[in-house]
């Protein structure tokens, strides 16, 4: 998905260390949204964000922190790896939030993280 | 509190035939269905939505059903190709930011 792009694809960490997610769109979409992914969880929203300088808390939005200081990107912060993070993270845009219009999200292609 | 389920992890259908994808949700508040379609190593893409205002939406081959009163809907392929392999998801929600999905079903379309 070329409009959405995560950084890393992989990575492993080990317990208490910590690492930031990048992602980056170039769709110029107002709303983006953070989420994990586990087996037979679906998908789950961590955290979003209406707009620059703005963000909110989804469904499991513990262990983890989020910033929008440009439009384009959207950060993913673990400050204190653990186990239970280990997933798949994935990254999604829209033109119009939820709230403002049913629009479908746009989705990078995720990031693999591991932590022993 | 999973509010979006897909009970069947995976269905094989043979080429050709029909394949129909089912959801159910539990919270009467969701307005906006979708499903998303994922292959591996790469993130969802949108297949196909529906309104709560209506019970049918239809695009080429993907149809997806609402019966709001069973709190299910359902997405039928045809006919199915094998490159509709992939797992989709079921997805929901209710005029906030808080999209709920389900686990997924895994599809398998045979040649």
């Amino acid at each position: 998905n070329a409009g959405v792009t995560q950084t890393p694809k992989f990575r492993v960490l080990k317990t208490g260390q910590s690492m930031t997610l990048l992602c980056a769109q170039d769709m110029n979409h107002e709303y983006m949204y953070w989420y994990r992914q586990d087996p037979g969880m679906g998908l789950r929203l961590i955290h979003y964000s209406v707009g620059e300088g703005t963000t909110a808390k989804g469904e499991v939005p513990d262990g983890y922190n989020v910033s929008r200081l440009k439009k384009q990107n959207f950060l993913l912060g673990l400050e204190s790896a653990a186990p239970s993070q280990t997933s798949v993270y994935f990254c999604a845009t829209s033109f119009l939030g939820l709230l403002g219009g049913n629009q479908p999200q746009h989705f990078g292609d995720g990031t693999r993280l591991s932590i022993l | 509190d999973q509010q979006v389920k897909q009970n069947s992890p995976s269905l094989s259908v043979q080429e050709g035939r029909i394949s129909i994808l089912n959801c159910d949700y539990t919270n009467s508040m969701f307005d906006y269905f979708l499903w998303y379609k994922k292959y591996p190593a790469e993130g969802p893409t949108f297949l196909i939505s529906i309104s709560s205002i209506k019970d049918k939406n239809e695009d080429g081959r993907f149809t997806v059903f609402l019966n709001k009163s069973a709190k299910h809907l359902s997405l039928h392929i045809v006919p199915s190709q094998p490159g509709d392999s992939a797992v989709y998801f079921c997805a929901a929600s209710a005029h906030n930011n808080d999209m709920r999905f389900g686990a997924g079903t895994r599809l398998t379309v045979k040649p």
